[in-house]
């Protein structure tokens, strides 16, 4: 079985302009999250998905960032107009819901650079 | 609010070392105390859980236990590899949550 897919691995852009990460979680996960890490810091939770609705999106660090989960399958994350701070590794998990506890699955991360 | 304060890195090893990688926790009530791991080029997996007090994870050689009256959750691995190389994520949930607060990551280094 796939595991949590990230797309692109990295990316390198210029302050202003605008990237989208792509999450595609594993198949029959209800459950998807974003999570960031700035250099050297925590990974920070962003927001939660169950199925194309925002669960929990207090997170966000402001309206620069959009997130989406058309159709409840891969999710992507808009960042625009892109600045300095933004700059990190993008994390992406998914989680089933049935069952009792249920770990969550991360994928590889995108490395986010902002010149 | 809940925080993870874990050791700063780089730590590097010589194959075969001891390893401890200590963690301390802030958090209200009974959280879940957690270890995660990052490859190179992988995803974060979890290593070992400890969901109460005096519980102890383990997995792959890697042990940490809950100690709830010191808030800590230490890692430790009596004889570390080439291939334990990579960074460490101790993290906590607070009951009925699934999303961690994290630490700030330790990165091990390990030496043939």
């Amino acid at each position: 079985e796939a595991g949590v897919t990230q797309f692109p691995s990295h990316s390198v852009i210029e302050k202003g302009q605008t990237v989208t990460l792509r999450c595609d979680p594993i198949s029959g996960h209800d459950n998807l999250y974003w999570y960031r890490r700035v250099m050297g810091k925590e990974i920070k939770f962003l927001l939660h998905f169950v199925k194309e609705s925002k669960q929990d999106e207090s997170g966000m660090p402001n309206n620069r960032f959009l997130a989406e989960r058309t159709g409840g399958t891969y999710s992507t994350l808009k960042v625009q107009p892109a600045e300095l701070e933004d700059s990190g590794v993008y994390f992406c998990a998914s989680r089933q819901t049935s069952g009792s506890y249920n770990e969550q699955f991360f994928g590889p991360g995108t490395r986010l650079t902002v010149l | 609010g809940n925080s993870v304060t874990q050791m700063e890195g780089p730590v590097t090893l010589s194959e075969e070392a001891f390893l401890t990688i200590n963690c301390t926790y802030t958090a209200t009530g009974y959280p879940s105390l957690f270890w995660y791991v990052q490859y190179p080029g992988e995803g974060l997996q979890l290593l070992l859980k400890a969901t109460k007090a005096d519980d102890k994870g383990s997995n792959k050689g890697f042990e940490a236990t809950y100690r709830k009256e010191t808030t800590s959750f230490h890692l430790e691995k009596g004889s570390v590899q080439v291939s334990d190389s990579a960074v460490y994520f101790c993290a906590l949930t607070s009951l009925g949550s699934y999303i961690p607060t994290f630490g700030r990551g330790t990165s091990l280094i390990v030496h043939p």
